[in-house]
C-alpha cells in the first residue's frame, strides 16, 4: 500500500459547487496532516494544517478520521480560482525528518 | 526579502555534465529539502538535510550530491547528468516537519 494514496481525478465541477477530496495514509501514528495546492507546475503552497479532527478555513474545511486512516478536503461555493492539483501530504513513517506527498488530485472549476 | 530562493529557474544541459542547483533560505530553518516532480510521480524526495554538515538520503538519491556547510544554502549537484533526470526540482525548509514546508519557486531542468 502507497503511504498516501489520492484519486488522480481530474474532478470537472461548475462553480458555486461544493467538492470534497479524501486522501488514505498508511502511517497509524501520523499526528499532523497537510493540504498543499499546487497550480500548473509552479511550487506547492500550504493550504490548510490539520493536528486534530479537523480544521476550517473560509470555504475550505478539512476533516480527518484516524480509524479508518483518511482526510478528506471539502471546497464550498468553488471559485475558477480554485482551479489547480491539491495535494494530500503526512509525515513519513520512517526515521527521516520529511513529509510523503500524495500525487494530488486535479480540480477544474468550469463557469 | 526573507524567503526560499532557488537558482537557475531554468536550465538546459548536455548528459555527462555536472550540474549544479542552489537553494538559498533567509529564515534561518534547520531542516531543508530537496525534492523532484516528475509526471506521474508526483514529489520525491531526493535528499533533505536537518542542519549544517547533516544530510541524508532520500527515496531518489542515486546521481545527486548535497552539501550544507551554512544553514541558509543546499546545494543539489547532478555528477553526471542523465536524460531521466530532467525534471522539475523544489528546494523546501522548514522548522519542523509537523509544521509543513515552504517551498521555493523551482529549477525546470532539461537533460539533452
Amino acid at each position: 500500500r502507497k503511504e498516501v494514496e489520492q484519486d488522480p481525478g481530474p474532478f470537472n465541477v461548475p462553480e458555486g459547487a461544493t467538492v470534497a477530496f479524501n486522501c488514505t495514509y498508511s502511517n497509524s501514528a501520523s499526528q499532523s496532516f497537510f493540504w498543499y495546492r499546487q497550480d500548473c507546475r509552479k511550487e506547492p503552497k500550504l493550504l490548510m494544517s490539520v493536528y486534530s479532527s479537523g480544521n476550517e478555513d473560509g470555504r475550505f474545511t478539512a476533516q480527518l478520521n484516524r480509524a479508518s486512516q483518511y482526510i478528506s478536503l471539502l471546497i464550498r461555493d468553488s471559485k475558477l480560482s480554485d482551479s489547480a492539483t491539491y495535494l494530500c501530504v503526512v509525515p513519513e513513517d520512517t526515521g527521516r525528518r520529511a513529509l510523503t506527498f500524495g500525487s494530488g488530485t486535479r480540480l477544474q472549476v468550469q463557469p | 526579502d526573507a524567503g526560499i530562493t532557488q537558482s537557475p529557474r531554468y536550465k538546459i544541459t548536455e548528459t555527462g555534465r555536472q550540474v549544479t542547483l542552489m537553494c538559498h533560505q533567509t529564515w534561518s530553518h534547520s531542516y531543508m529539502f530537496w525534492y523532484r516532480q516528475d509526471l506521474g510521480h508526483g514529489l520525491r524526495l531526493i535528499y533533505y538535510s536537518a542542519a549544517a554538515d547533516i544530510t541524508d538520503k532520500g527515496e531518489v538519491p542515486d546521481g545527486y550530491v548535497v552539501s550544507r556547510s551554512k544553514t541558509e544554502n543546499f546545494p543539489l549537484t547532478l555528477e553526471s547528468a542523465t536524460r531521466s533526470q530532467t525534471s522539475v526540482y523544489f528546494c523546501a525548509s522548514t522548522t519542523d516537519r509537523y509544521y509543513g514546508y515552504t517551498f521555493g519557486s523551482g529549477t525546470r531542468l532539461t537533460v539533452v
